[in-house]
Formats: C-alpha cells, sequence, structure tokens
C-alpha cells in the first residue's frame, strides 16, 4: 500500500535560518510526488510537483529514490512561509490525481 | 471569480440523521473529489469522479455516498452508517484526463455530529 510520512506534527525555525521538511514515502512503482501548502486563512494549494523541478518561492525538493524521500528544502526562511505543509503521493500513471497525503508540518518561522 | 464553494462552512447534525454537504465549482474541470481530514492526519480519499454520471469509491467510501448529475457539482452524502462522521471535509477539482492541473480545493466544511 502506498503511504506518506512526514515525521514532525511541528517545526520551529528563525528566520534566516535553513528549513528541510522531511517526506518519506512507500511506494512500490514510479510516484509522482508534490507539496502542498496551506497559509493561514487560505486554501490548500500546490506548492511545486517533483516533475517540474521548479523552485517556489525559494523552495526546492529532490527525490531520492533510494531512500524514499522527497524532503522540501529553502535555504533561507521567511516569515511568510509559515503554514501547514503536506506531502502528497499520486500513484495513478494517468487518470483522476488519487493523492494519498502525508499528516502534515506546521512550520513556524520565528522573526 | 473562479473557484470551488464548500457549504456550509459549520454543519451541526445529530446521531443518525444523513447529511449532505455541498460542492460546486465553476472551473469547468471534469474530475472531482471528497477528502477527509481529521486531527494529525492527512487527508484521506472518499470519493472520486472524472466526469458527469460517474464516480468511484475512494480509500474510505464506507458509509458516504455521492452524485455527479452535473459537472459543477458533486454532492457527498455522509450516511447514518458512517461510524466517526465528525470531521472536516475538503472538495477539491482537477481539469481532466490528459491534461495535467493541480487539484484546486474549496474551503471546507466541518461537520459535527453530536
Amino acid at each position: 500500500a502506498q503511504r506518506v510520512t512526514q515525521p514532525e506534527k511541528l517545526l520551529s525555525v528563525f528566520k534566516g535560518a535553513p528549513v528541510e521538511l522531511k517526506c518519506n514515502y512507500s511506494y512500490s512503482g514510479s510516484p509522482e510526488l508534490f507539496w502542498y501548502v496551506q497559509y493561514s486563512r487560505q486554501r490548500l494549494q500546490l506548492l511545486l510537483r517533483h516533475i517540474s523541478r521548479e523552485s517556489i518561492k525559494g523552495f526546492t525538493a529532490d527525490l531520492n529514490k533510494g531512500e524514499t524521500s522527497f524532503h522540501l528544502k529553502k535555504p533561507f526562511a521567511q516569515e511568510e512561509d509559515s503554514a501547514m505543509y503536506y506531502c502528497a503521493l499520486d500513484p495513478t500513471i494517468q487518470g483522476a490525481q488519487k493523492l494519498v497525503f502525508g499528516q502534515g508540518t506546521r512550520l513556524t518561522i520565528n522573526p | 471569480d473562479g473557484g470551488i464553494t464548500q457549504s456550509p462552512k459549520y454543519l451541526f447534525r445529530k446521531e443518525g440523521q444523513n447529511v449532505t454537504l455541498s460542492c460546486e465549482q465553476n472551473l469547468n474541470h471534469d474530475a472531482m473529489y471528497w477528502y477527509r481530514q481529521d486531527p494529525g492526519q492527512g487527508l484521506r480519499l472518499i470519493y472520486y469522479s472524472q466526469i458527469v454520471n460517474d464516480f468511484q469509491k475512494g480509500d474510505i467510501a464506507e458509509g458516504y455516498s455521492v452524485s455527479r448529475e452535473k459537472k459543477e457539482s458533486f454532492p457527498l452524502t455522509v450516511t447514518s452508517a458512517q461510524k466517526n462522521p465528525t470531521a472536516f471535509y475538503l472538495c477539491a477539482s482537477t481539469q481532466g484526463q490528459g491534461v495535467y492541473s493541480p487539484l484546486h480545493f474549496g474551503n471546507g466544511t466541518r461537520l459535527t455530529v453530536t
């Protein structure tokens, strides 16, 4: 069965410090992985998708198939990064996106 | 302003009653989804629909039912058979097959059953 694990429920760092939100997955095939974010009083929205290999708002995430991880990183945290972050896996090759979500990590950036 | 509207924001029901949560989208998306979120847990897929008049069970469909009579609407009924109905429910949509688009979420409905 597919599973996504985010080991940290809460993560607190100071502004300007590096941030790493951990995500591990279990899936036998080649997954498509995502990070979704929910800022205060906003809807859950896509932050980035691994296949795009983009940097969004300074965040990057590298798929490590050997360690089955997809950690989200940012070198210098900003206060506006405070939010709830969800890692998600899509096991389907095509058709509907039946995402499997992790439990989420609440990131707080302290001034 | 395009988006997904879920109503109501808060819903209270007595145990044993069925309740229907509304989800409407004006994004012209083909696919729609219902997720359930419980404290400390990720979102879990209840039902999804890729096209009008068709829907499939997700991972936790027991005790729920849906319909997809119109492209823009995907209501979820929480039946009395659902053992733990109190939760936060999120509706989402995507463009559909052949075209990737991220999940667009609604603001959610918090259901409390006593």
